[in-house]
């Protein structure tokens, strides 16, 4: 089955420092990855993917993701953390075909706590 | 970017109601529509795909009879919450796919509370 795996419950980092959230995979064939944000009472807001093509993935908000096919990881960065960016976040992939199309396969997601 | 719609934001209901949520793609047209459901602190879970003009596809273990899908046209797909009972509290998220991208991203939602007294 087509699934990702976010290992940390959350991840702390101070406004300024650089923050990573972890994700791996684990596939069938070429992956197609995702990332979501999702803040309080929220729904999720799509913040990059992975395809094909360049494996660093640019994003919004200057998120930035790296997909390493040996490690089979496509771990969520950002250089300079802000206190704004405190949600949870879920790492996604796409799922098998079916009739109705392709759905997406959560991680269990991360919460980020980014302090002044 | 694409946006998607959900009425109502929250809804609190008795036990033994239905409930019915809409969602919406505002700004472009949604072959396909996803309901999925998240508890505190979890993931989201799939529980069926809608497909405008035919039957939902349901998840193993969702009830088909109890959460009723409707996709009637490219923009709007409904999930009915019948026969509500507390175990049905939950948030539930919609996502919708655009006709017109490549069909990999999905738009979601902002999500309605539901909370079956």
């Amino acid at each position: 089955a087509q699934s990702v795996a976010q290992p940390e419950d959350q991840v702390n980092v101070a406004e300024g420092n650089p923050l990573t959230v972890k994700c791996t995979y684990s596939v069938s064939g070429n992956p197609y990855l995702f990332w979501y944000v999702q803040y309080p009472n929220r729904g999720l807001q799509f913040l990059l993917k992975y395809i094909t093509g360049d494996n660093l993935v640019k994003g919004s908000y200057g998120f930035e993701a790296e997909f390493n096919k040996s490690q089979t990881s496509f771990h969520l960065k950002k250089p300079s953390a802000l206190v704004s960016d405190s949600a949870l976040y879920f790492c996604a992939v796409r799922g098998f075909y079916s009739n109705s199309g392709y759905a997406l396969n959560f991680g269990k997601g991360t919460s980020l706590l980014v302090t002044p | 970017g694409a946006v998607v719609s959900q009425h109502p934001s929250r809804v609190i209901c008795k036990s033994g109601t239905s409930v019915k949520i809409e969602c919406r793609s505002l700004d472009f047209q949604a072959t396909t529509m996803f309901w999925y459901r998240q508890f505190p602190k979890q993931s989201l879970m799939l529980m069926a795909t809608s497909n405008e003009g035919s039957k939902a596809t349901y998840e193993q273990g969702v009830e088909k009879d109890k959460f009723l899908i409707n996709h009637a046209s490219l923009t709007l797909s409904t999930l009915t919450v019948t026969s509500a009972h507390p175990e049905d509290s939950s948030f539930y998220i919609c996502s919708a796919r655009d006709r017109d991208e490549a069909q990999e991203t999905q738009y979601f939602g902002p999500g309605t509370r539901l909370l079956v007294l």
